[in-house]
């Protein structure tokens, strides 16, 4: 099977810089996605990672260890509205079929 | 523009009726998802399709059934609802490599 673990909760104040972390167990690993969903919104996706290393789109960077089961998403100038949950979701065979399995997500809070 | 539309947005219903929750895609892509994800929890896969006349069961169980008749279409249905399946539910599509999904706006269903 796999698991995911992230931190429930994170705080951050506007204009600072925080990292959002999520470490897996998975049987056959693909890669790591990264989403983001706003109390009574859909998901959106935000990055992938499949290989080691840093992926950088704007202000949000994604980051992947395969022989840690390690990955982070980072969000730098945090800005109000980037308050909402995260949430890291696998992608590998032991979900069946290359889907997704999601972790529990992390709500952070941007504060001003 | 990537465009999937869930409806209805919400329902309440009492117990033992039948209902479908619709969902539509316009991407023209291959596999479609339903989610049930509670308030302030992770989603958890019910339902996938690789394209039409395929359906599949996800992770976690689940009483409803879906259908894919045409590529762009994939309903859900429940024949008895129970105040059990009182929930948000979501429909997603993607590529057949799922790491990006596309996810509607929801269906939030409440039982009573």
């Amino acid at each position: 099977g796999q698991s995911l673990e992230q931190p429930s909760e994170v705080t951050a104040v506007e204009g600072a810089i925080v990292q959002i972390n999520c470490t897996y167990q998975t049987s056959g690993f693909y890669g790591l996605s990264w989403y983001q969903q706003h109390d009574g919104g859909a998901p959106t996706f935000l990055s992938y990672n499949a290989l080691d290393g840093l992926e950088e789109t704007g202000r949000f960077s994604s980051f992947l260890s395969r022989s840690d089961s390690y990955g982070y998403l980072l969000l730098q100038e945090l800005q109000m509205k980037d308050s909402a949950s995260y949430f890291c979701a696998v992608r590998d065979r032991g979900t069946g079929a290359n889907n997704l399995f999601f972790g529990t997500g992390t709500r952070l809070t941007v504060i001003p | 523009e990537a465009d999937i539309y869930q409806t209805p947005r919400y329902l309440v219903i009492g117990t033992g009726k039948k209902i479908t929750l619709e969902c539509s895609q316009t991407m023209g892509h291959d596999k479609m998802y339903w989610y049930q994800q509670d308030p302030g929890m992770e989603l958890h896969l019910i339902h996938y399709s690789y394209g039409v006349n395929s359906t599949e069961k996800g992770d976690l169980s689940s009483e409803s059934t879906v259908s894919r008749i045409r590529t762009e279409h994939f309903p859900l249905t429940l024949e008895s609802a129970r105040p059990s399946h009182t929930s948000q539910y979501l429909c997603a599509s993607s590529e057949i490599e799922a790491y990006e999904q596309y996810f509607g706006p929801g269906t939030r269903l409440t039982v009573t």
